[in-house]
C-alpha cells in the first residue's frame, strides 16, 4: 500500500527552467516529509526535508512547499542544471514508526543544455 | 569517509544459497534502518534497529530474511535460501534521534 503517491514519473526540463514535483498522502500522522536524490548505482541522498509546522523552506536551488490541509508537498527545483538529472523520491513519516521512510515511486527528472 | 559504509556492494549467488550484507552506520548513530529498493521503485522499508534493539520487524519480506546488530554498531542482514525474486539493492540508513536519516551506497544482489 503506497503510503505517498508522487508525480510525475518522469519530467524534462531545460537548463535554467524550474523542476516541480509533487506528492500527496493521506496520513495526517506523519510529521516529516523529506526530499532524497538519486544517482544511478548510487544510495539516496538527502536534499531537503520540512516538518508540518511551516508552510516552504529553501535552501539553495530547492524549495519545499506544504500545504497541510491539502495533505500535499512539492520540490521545487530553480535554475534546473543539466548535473540535477537523476531520480527523486519524496518520503513521509512520523515518529510513531521510529521514523521508518514511506517513498514514492519516483520521478527521474532530465535537465536538457 | 564517515558516510554510512555497505560490504560486498555486488554480491552474486545461485538460487538457495544464503548471502550476508553488513552496514557500518556513521558513528554515533543510534538508529539504524534497512530498506529493499528494486528497479524504478522507492526504496521498501524492512526493518530497524534503536542501539542493538530490534523495534520493527514485521515489515521483513518473509520468515527467510533476518537481521541483527548485535552491539548496536554494524547490522547484518540475511537472506537465507535466495530466490530470484530477491534479486536488488539492499540499502542501509542510519540516523541520530530527531536528525537526518543518511543512506549508505547499496549492496546490489543478483539471483542467478
Amino acid at each position: 500500500q503506497q503510503q505517498v503517491k508522487q508525480s510525475p514519473q518522469s519530467l524534462i526540463v531545460q537548463k535554467g527552467g524550474i523542476s516541480i514535483i509533487n506528492c500527496a498522502y493521506e496520513n495526517t500522522a506523519f510529521d516529516y516529509f523529506p526530499w532524497y536524490q538519486q544517482f544511478p548505482g548510487k544510495g539516496p541522498a538527502l536534499l531537503i526535508a520540512i516538518r508540518p509546522d511551516v508552510s516552504e523552506k529553501k535552501e539553495g536551488r530547492f524549495t519545499i512547499s506544504f500545504n497541510k490541509s491539502a495533505k500535499q508537498f512539492s520540490l521545487h527545483i530553480m535554475d534546473s542544471q543539466p548535473g540535477d538529472s537523476a531520480t527523486y523520491f519524496c518520503a513521509v513519516t512520523t515518529s510513531n514508526s521510529g521514523y521508518a521512510l514511506n517513498f514514492g515511486k519516483g520521478t527521474s527528472l532530465l535537465v536538457t543544455p | 569517509d564517515t558516510g554510512v559504509s555497505q560490504d560486498p556492494r555486488h554480491k552474486i549467488t545461485k538460487r538457495g544459497q544464503n548471502v550476508t550484507f553488513r552496514c557500518d552506520p556513521i558513528s554515533e548513530h543510534n538508529r539504524l534502518y534497512w530498506y529493499r529498493q528494486t528497479l524504478g521503485q522507492g526504496p521498501e522499508f524492512l526493518t530497524y534497529f534503536q542501539n542493538e534493539a530490534q523495534l520493527e520487524k514485521s515489515r521483513l519480506l518473509s520468515d527467510r530474511f533476518s537481521a541483527e546488530r548485535p552491539k548496536g554498531s554494524f547490522s547484518t542482514l540475511e537472506i537465507q535460501r535466495t530466490e530470484q525474486g530477491d534479486s536488488a539493492m539492499y540499502l542501509c540508513a542510519s540516523k541520530r534521534d530527531h536528525y537526518e536519516q543518511y543512506f549508505g551506497p547499496g549492496t546490489r544482489l543478483t539471483v542467478t
